[in-house]
């Protein structure tokens, strides 16, 4: 059963343009990450929120912004999209403690020409 | 800072047979939680196992796995391979002090008939 979201599931975009994709989370928690999937299928962290504040902001380029306004919302915006963006973005929302686990969305691909 | 170590690329194995992926870890918590996450193909990942408790074995959906904090590993093992088990698989440390997962580069496992 689905209870992160993630919109678009795909998105073709040329160099430059601007895109924004957003996720959604039903669980009620309080944490929310989002992930950049390459092509060798590394999984890497780009932010981490909790309840809407951001708590770790690897080193990704300036031109990735994220947002939320509300704790069960995170949105992210890349301002001129770049060749080497072009991967699965994957949203993930965490419940912590004896059940510490992460709950991925289905992500959105983006192809950048 | 943490960092993880997986059997590198694909392991490929005919049905039947066992399974054991290896991971090893390094992290500057004294009591870290150690994840496996299975992604199948056109799937997010998901969580399949996790522990946070030295030399205590884990296990769900067949799979078993053993934190052992003396030679930091949490190596993945399945006694009968099964065409399903087709997957990649991420091992991740963490720890209660830390808000991110350090994913690993991912095993391809692929189960032949």
């Amino acid at each position: 059963e689905t209870a992160v979201f993630q919109t678009p599931n795909y998105h073709v975009t040329q160099v430059g343009n601007e895109v924004s994709f957003n996720c959604k989370q039903t669980l009620g928690h309080d944490t929310m990450y989002w992930y950049k999937q390459d092509s060798k299928k590394l999984l890497k962290i780009m932010f981490s929120y909790n309840n809407k504040q951001l708590i770790v902001n690897e080193t990704v380029p300036r031109r990735f912004s994220p947002q939320s306004s509300d704790k069960a919302h995170l949105n992210l915006r890349i301002k001129s999209v770049e060749p080497e963006d072009s991967a699965v973005y994957l949203c993930a929302s965490r419940v912590w403690g004896s059940q510490d686990t992460q709950y991925f969305g289905p992500g959105t691909r983006l192809l950048v020409l | 800072g943490d960092s993880v170590t997986q059997t590198e690329g694909l392991v490929t194995l005919t049905e039947g047979l066992p399974v054991m992926l290896n991971c090893t870890y390094q992290t500057i918590y004294s009591n870290p939680f150690l994840f496996w996450y299975v992604q199948h193909l056109n799937e997010s990942p998901r969580l399949l196992l996790k522990s946070f408790t030295d030399n205590k074995r884990t296990e769900h959906q067949g799979f078993h796995a053993t934190l052992h904090k003396s030679s930091s590993s949490f190596h993945l093992q399945k006694s009968s391979a099964q065409l399903s088990d087709s997957a990649l698989y991420y091992c991740a440390p963490s720890s209660s002090g830390s808000w991110q997962l350090i994913f690993g580069s991912g095993t391809q496992l692929t189960v032949m008939p």
